[in-house]
């Protein structure tokens, strides 16, 4: 079992809709959880941080944590075509991150 | 944000030469830097992390003679792809959590490494 897994994807919406992210963690002990962006070429950037169980809003981004599940996810309102980037969930244990393999995602005009 | 700093973004040698990568931290200090391995379509794999003033930690599978990181100073970590070859070709990046001990990670642009 890998230790961050996400939905490979890749995920198609229309613009203007809501895209819905998901990840899960094996590690219980894990307490820092990040969703970063990825551009085709370029280097990942954060875009969401959260620590502790319920939701955290920034903009059109919304991320949920819940523990007990071991589960992250991440909703982007009004989707545009620029969010299409692959998106990438890490989970922070002992000082290092360990990241999913990314959800593809493409907004469609 | 913090800023990381990261050159070449690319660089093409020949099968047998060594490449060098920077990574610099350009407003704070780094006490450690991360250095991942991109291959096209999949996740970033953690290769070493860097300590300043002591020896990089290298993850499984990851052979420290081949690549050599150094960590001289608060804000400069390197490495150096010894005796490349067309397996090493991917995209290297480093990384650096931010300010004050911030637990996000903070990229630099990466690297495009051809071997040929």
């Amino acid at each position: 079992q890998k230790e961050v897994e996400q939905n490979s994807g890749p995920l198609s919406v229309p613009e203007g809709a809501i895209a819905s992210l998901n990840c899960t963690y094996s590690d219980r002990v894990s307490q820092s959880f990040f969703w970063y962006r990825q551009y085709s070429g370029k280097s990942p950037e954060l875009i969401m941080s959260i620590y502790s169980n319920g939701d955290k809003e920034d903009g059109r981004f919304t991320a949920q944590l819940n523990k007990a599940s071991q589960y992250v996810s991440l909703l982007i309102r009004d989707s545009q075509p620029s969010d299409s980037a692959t998106y990438l969930c890490a989970v922070l244990r002992s000082g290092k991150s360990t990241f999913g393999d990314g959800t593809t995602l493409t907004v469609k005009p | 944000g913090a800023v990381v700093s990261q050159h070449p973004s690319w660089v093409i040698c020949k099968s047998g030469t060594s490449v060098k990568i920077e990574c610099r931290s350009l407003d704070f200090q780094a006490t450690t830097m991360f250095w991942y391995r991109q291959f096209p379509k999949q996740s970033l794999m953690l290769m070493a992390t860097s300590n300043e003033g002591s020896k990089a930690t290298y993850e499984q599978g990851v052979e420290k003679d081949k690549f050599l990181i150094n960590h001289a100073s608060l804000t400069l970590s390197t490495l150096t792809v010894t005796s490349a070859h067309p397996e090493d070709s991917s995209f290297y990046i480093c990384s650096a959590h931010g300010f004050g001990g911030s637990e996000k990670l903070f990229f630099g642009s990466g690297t495009q490494l051809s071997v040929l």
